[in-house]
């Protein structure tokens, strides 16, 4: 049971790259987030998703792309990387009650735009 | 929109105890949550409040009041290893909105 996983760890991009983060978990939940973690910043949504087949904006969305084709499956696209998406990516689910307000987080995927 | 407010740091020792808060301004608000992240970590679950009062687990504990849009998270016979960042999140029914984190140091 590996619950969430995030691939790749580390990831270093020159600037106008492109590239996919992978989130898939094995825990059968509805909710999918995507966030990126700046120091002192804490945990910014950029997007998530309810179920299969949806996605919704969150805080700071601009420059990436998500989709969920699959309810295991959770993909984070930078179509042209910039040098302030440098980041650690995290993703979380969350299921329904009683874990509803838990959320699930995978190891994190550090990401560097040169 | 909604916001959070933390200390950015805590320092204490040792087998003491430690209250780090939390405020809200949020537009919708279905409870407070509390995570624990170490260096190099991911963000761990510790405890959640839907209604005001006190929720207990172990060694920590975590307090709402609704009214003030206010908690926080108290933390017991502290330990080396609760060195880490705390987080507080406000959940709106879809999303979760965290604080910025609080940094505490254990010192021996």
């Amino acid at each position: 049971n590996a619950g969430v996983t995030q691939t790749p760890k580390f990831r270093v991009l020159k600037t106008g790259q492109s590239m996919t983060l992978l989130c898939a978990q094995d825990m059968n939940h509805e909710y999918m987030y995507w966030y990126r973690q700046d120091p002192g910043m804490g945990l910014r949504l950029i997007h998530y998703s309810v179920g299969e087949g949806t996605t919704a904006k969150g805080e700071v969305p601009d420059g990436y792309n998500v989709s969920r084709l699959k309810k295991q499956n959770f993909l984070l696209g930078l179509e042209s990387a910039a040098p302030s998406q440098t980041s650690v990516y995290f993703c979380a689910t969350r299921g329904v009650p009683p874990g509803a307000n838990v959320l699930t987080f995978g190891a994190g995927s550090r990401l560097t735009v040169l | 929109g909604q916001s959070l407010e933390q200390p950015s740091e805590v320092t204490a020792v040792e087998g003491a105890i430690v209250q780090i808060n939390c405020t809200y301004q949020t537009s919708g608000f279905y409870g407070l949550s509390w995570y624990q992240q170490h260096d190099g970590g991911a963000p761990t679950f510790l405890s959640y409040n839907a209604l005001d009062g006190l929720e207990e687990t172990g060694r920590f504990s975590s307090f709402l009041s609704r009214s003030d849009s206010y908690g926080y998270l108290l933390l017991q016979e502290l330990q080396m290893k609760d060195s880490a960042s705390y987080f507080c999140a406000v959940g709106d029914g879809q999303n979760f909105v965290f604080g910025p984190g609080t940094r505490l140091s254990v010192l021996p």
